[in-house]
C-alpha cells in the first residue's frame, strides 16, 4: 500500500527550513528517501532502518519513528539546489527488497 | 561504462500496438525494478525481478509482461499498449549488499497514441 507523503507541495525562500512527512497504515522495516530533479531519475539521499533512526548529511537529515509508523525529512537552511520532488519509498518486510513509493512532495526555493 | 541504460528513451505507438522497453545494468545487482512515473501518482511498481528466471508482481502490473533471462537484463513489454500507459517508465537496481540505494535508469517515456 501506498505511504502517504505530506504536504503535496511546499515553497520557500533560500534559507527556510521544511519538513516534508511520509506516513503508512502499515509497520515497515525501512524507509528511503529521494529527491528527483525535473526531467532526470530519483537520486536516493539516505535509508532509515531501525525505529527512531536519525541520519543526515549536511542540511539535510531524517528520522524514523517505528511506532508510529512514519518519517520525517528535514531541509534545514534550503538552499536553490534543493528544489525537486522528493519521493519517501517504504518496506514492509526485511529482505523483501520491494520498495513502494509515496506520489512525492513538491519542494520549490526561490532565492 | 557501468551503470543502467534504458532503450528507447522516448518512444510513440498506437493503440494495440506491442511495445517492449528495454533495461541493462552492469552491475550484477540480483534485483531490478520496473516503476512507472505519472503526474499525482509517484512512482508505481509494475513488476520486479530477485534473480534470473525470478519475477513477481507489483502494485499495477496489468498489461505488462517481463522476463528475465539474463541477470543483466530486464524488458518491460506491454503487449497491446493503451492510452492509459502513456507514461514514463523507470528501470531500477538494487545494491542491497551495501547502502540500500536503488539505482535508476534515465527513463523512457512512452506515448501511446
Amino acid at each position: 500500500q501506498q505511504p502517504v507523503q505530506s504536504p503535496q507541495a511546499v515553497i520557500l525562500r533560500e534559507g527556510e527550513d521544511a519538513v516534508i512527512n511520509c506516513s503508512s497504515s502499515k509497520a515497515l522495516y525501512s524507509v528511503h528517501w529521494y529527491r528527483q530533479k525535473h526531467g532526470e531519475a530519483p537520486v536516493f539521499l539516505m535509508i532509515l532502518l531501525k525505529g527512531g533512526e536519525q541520519k543526515g548529511h549536511e542540511k539535510i537529515s531524517a528520522s524514523f519513528n517505528e511506532k508510529k509508523q512514519q518519517s520525517s525529512l528535514y531541509l534545514t537552511a534550503s538552499q536553490l539546489s534543493y528544489s525537486g520532488t522528493y519521493f519517501c519509498g517504504t518496506e514492509k518486510d526485511q529482505g523483501a527488497q520491494k520498495l513502494v513509493f509515496g506520489q512525492g512532495t513538491r519542494l520549490t526555493i526561490n532565492p | 561504462d557501468a551503470g543502467i541504460t534504458q532503450s528507447p528513451r522516448y518512444k510513440i505507438t498506437e493503440t494495440g500496438r506491442q511495445v517492449t522497453l528495454m533495461c541493462h545494468q552492469t552491475w550484477s545487482h540480483s534485483y531490478m525494478f520496473w516503476y512507472r512515473q505519472d503526474l499525482g501518482h509517484g512512482l508505481r511498481l509494475i513488476y520486479y525481478s530477485a534473480a534470473a528466471d525470478i519475477t513477481d508482481k507489483g502494485e499495477v502490473p496489468d498489461g505488462y509482461v517481463v522476463s528475465r533471462s539474463k541477470t543483466e537484463n530486464f524488458p518491460l513489454t506491454l503487449e497491446s499498449a493503451t492510452r492509459s500507459q502513456t507514461s514514463v517508465y523507470f528501470c531500477a537496481s538494487i545494491d542491497r549488499a551495501d547502502t540500500g540505494e536503488l539505482f535508476f535508469g534515465e527513463g523512457s517515456r512512452l506515448t501511446v497514441l
